[in-house]
């Protein structure tokens, strides 16, 4: 167990719809990084909150938003879901942006 | 760019010695990283390397070699529990300061009795 918790376990959303995955973070840990796990695939990397910034991103479009609030949880936000936004998402919890990430058990969101 | 290179699957024994490489292609480099993922659930964090050599952790140990941008991580006495993909991701730092975690695809291992 790493103390970091997502919500829900998993969904299914039909394409065109958003969706808001959630994670809380261990406790002390003020960096957050989102991950989108494809099946088959390593993860690949989302975007990363520190200190409620966005503090880097990866090639994922627009439509791929996020919030940190001050008790450092974190929201990942996608609108007009497409088909290939099925995978488990992940998200990983830091004490600072340079320390190793903790990652929580993952959402599973099904496109259909 | 970056490029982690590592294989797809593995087969092993209960018992036996296994070695799996990653090899990586990036900038920034700023550490190395091995996971093990059982199917359905999430990554956990297995061992580090920033310098070059060897570190152990019980059965478990990881190599690194920057000149070559090569690791491996090396699972000794295998159990059938160590059935699992194992990840290996570089950590780049960015101009910026920023630093993220660059996966590879996955080694899946298969322990068998």
């Amino acid at each position: 167990e790493t103390g970091v918790t997502q919500s829900p376990t998993h969904l299914i959303k039909t394409r065109g719809q958003q969706v808001t995955l959630r994670c809380s973070s261990q406790s002390g840990h003020n960096t957050v990084s989102w991950y989108q796990q494809a099946l088959g695939q390593g993860p690949q990397f989302i975007f990363q909150y520190y200190r409620e910034e966005e503090n880097g991103r990866g090639n994922f479009p627009p439509r791929f938003s996020g919030l940190q609030f001050p008790n450092y949880s974190s929201e990942l936000n996608v609108n007009a879901l497409e088909l290939d936004d099925s995978a488990l998402y992940l998200c990983a919890s830091s004490p600072d942006r340079a320390h190793e990430q903790y990652f929580g058990p993952g959402t599973r969101l099904t496109v259909t | 760019g970056q490029n982690i290179d590592q294989p797809t699957e593995m087969t092993a024994t209960e018992g036996a010695i296994v070695q799996i490489n990653c090899t990586y292609q990036t900038s920034g480099f700023n550490g190395l990283f091995w996971y093990q993922q059982h199917a359905g659930e999430a990554p956990t964090f297995l061992s580090y390397n920033v310098l070059d050599g060897l570190e152990e952790k019980g059965r478990f140990s990881s190599f690194l070699s920057r000149s070559k941008g090569y690791s491996y991580l090396l699972l000794k006495e295998l159990q059938m529990k160590d059935s699992a993909s194992y990840l290996c991701a570089v950590r780049e730092i960015m101009n910026t300061g920023f630093q993220k975690l660059v996966f590879g695809t996955g080694t899946r291992l298969l322990v068998s009795p």
